[in-house]
């Protein structure tokens, strides 16, 4: 079984700032690894994903994100923050034999201050 | 817009009764996945088919169900409703399976009462 834990609920940061949400995964098997963003009374919009070969990944709105095998994280940054980058982010996995479904962390709420 | 709908768009119901949630996938897409959002159990997968046939199953109560029909939208049924089921119902669909990027809806607000 996989589980993901996303250490900060809350991330409060400021314009033009730069942000780092973490991600550490559990997993026995191969995953996939996903980023989601879910803006205020919206489904989730994809961010980014790795599947395989390099390691940082580059996704929309700025993002990316670095897959560390050994540290088992998949940590999402952006260098600079825009007010519009508020919203709440959901890592998650899934076992790369599986059907597809997804194992989501608990999600972190990023707040961006002018 | 992904291309996913979800109807209706809220829904408040009484305890002991029964819903249906609907969901058309975006076009080309055979896999349609549900899940759950709660402030107290996060999002969790419910229950996935694939081009008719049900795939995989997560933490899906016995007293929900789903299906998917030859024009592959699907439908969600929650029956015998208590009030922690109070939740954000989505959909979402893909191609086939594990590694595509899953395009979810706007979601059901399910409101029970």
């Amino acid at each position: 079984a996989q589980s993901v834990t996303q250490l900060d609920s809350q991330v409060p940061v400021f314009e033009e700032a730069p942000v780092e949400l973490r991600c550490n995964y559990s997993s026995s098997v191969s995953v996939y690894l996903f980023w989601y963003v879910q803006y205020p009374n919206q489904g989730l919009q994809l961010l980014l994903k790795y599947l395989s070969g390099s390691t940082l990944v580059k996704g929309i709105n700025g993002f990316e994100a670095e897959f560390n095998k050994s540290q088992t994280s998949f940590h999402l940054r952006k260098p600079s923050v825009h007010i519009s980058d508020t919203a709440e982010y959901f890592c998650a996995v899934s076992d790369i034999r599986s059907q597809g479904n997804l194992i989501f962390g608990k999600g972190t709420k990023l707040s961006v201050k002018p | 817009d992904s291309g996913v709908t979800q109807t209706p768009k809220h829904l408040i119901t009484a305890t002991g009764q029964r819903v249906t949630l609907r969901c058309s996938p975006r076009s080309g897409d055979l896999s349609v996945y549900w899940y759950q959002q709660s402030l107290d159990q996060g999002l969790q997968f419910l229950i996935q088919y694939y081009n008719g046939e049900e795939r995989a199953k997560g933490n899906i109560l016995e007293r929900f169900s789903a299906q998917q029909f030859p024009d592959l939208h699907s439908e969600l049924n929650l029956s015998s409703l208590e009030l922690g089921d109070s939740a954000l119902y989505f959909c979402a669909s893909s191609v086939v399976g594990a590694g595509d990027t899953q395009y979810f809806g706007p979601g059901t607000r399910l409101t029970v009462l």
